[in-house]
């Protein structure tokens, strides 16, 4: 079965305002995460990664939250702009990567 | 943009026919994985090449088969094809195999069985 899954495939946010998207993992033992978004027509594009040991990582304008008791994963986007519009995955990587279902986030004028 | 460059970019096949996909990887690396994405799907583990050696497989059936070359670059074949084999097929090179190192991921090759 899946090992990792998003919890809604369509998200719609205003322009300027943030977006979380959620991931669950089943795999008590994972221990490095992977964001990647995917805009049409285009292979996944690396957003941010996260290992066990950390609770918390920031890039520029995301960032990765990691609950290891509830094997949860969040990414939040800071001020969403319409570039931001495409497919998120989470991913963990245990060898090969494993992927999510996806969200389609819709980022509206 | 990655390094990773695929080919060709869309193919059309006929059920019964086999197939070739090519993928060079990203300068200085000797990894490279194969996934397989259907419509609305997350992109699936195919299989992974590691200094010409395929080094893990996911739970595809034998008539997908890879090769990697000395150059690093890669191809993934498809015997046989089904109408279910259409999709997003994705390269993915990386530095070294093993976990936790970041991969990088081609265009795609999109592929329809008819």
């Amino acid at each position: 079965g899946e090992s990792v899954g998003l919890h809604l495939p369509t998200l719609s946010v205003q322009e300027g305002d943030n977006s979380i998207i959620n991931c669950a993992y089943s795999n008590s033992a994972s221990d490095y995460f992977i964001w990647y978004k995917q805009e049409s027509g285009k292979g996944p594009q690396f957003i941010i990664d996260i290992r066990s040991n950390m609770d918390k990582r920031q890039g520029q304008r995301v960032t990765v939250l990691l609950n290891k008791t509830v094997k949860h994963l969040s990414l939040q986007i800071a001020a969403t702009q319409p570039g931001d519009s495409a497919v998120y995955f989470c991913a963990e990587n245990a060898r090969q990567l494993t992927f999510g279902s996806g969200t389609q986030l819709t980022v509206l004028p | 943009e990655t390094g990773v460059t695929q080919s060709p970019t869309h193919l059309i096949k006929t059920r019964g026919q086999q197939v070739t996909l090519r993928c060079s990887s990203q300068s200085g690396h000797n990894t490279v994985s194969w996934y397989q994405q259907a419509l609305g799907q997350g992109p699936q583990f195919i299989f992974q090449y590691y200094r010409e050696e395929e080094n893990g497989r996911g739970n595809f059936p034998p008539r997908f088969s890879g090769l990697q070359f000395p150059n690093y670059s890669s191809e993934l074949n498809v015997n046989a094809l089904e109408l279910d084999d259409s999709a997003l097929y994705l390269c993915a090179s990386s530095f070294r195999a093993g976990t936790s190192e970041e991969q990088y991921f081609g265009p795609g090759t999109r592929l329809t069985v008819t």
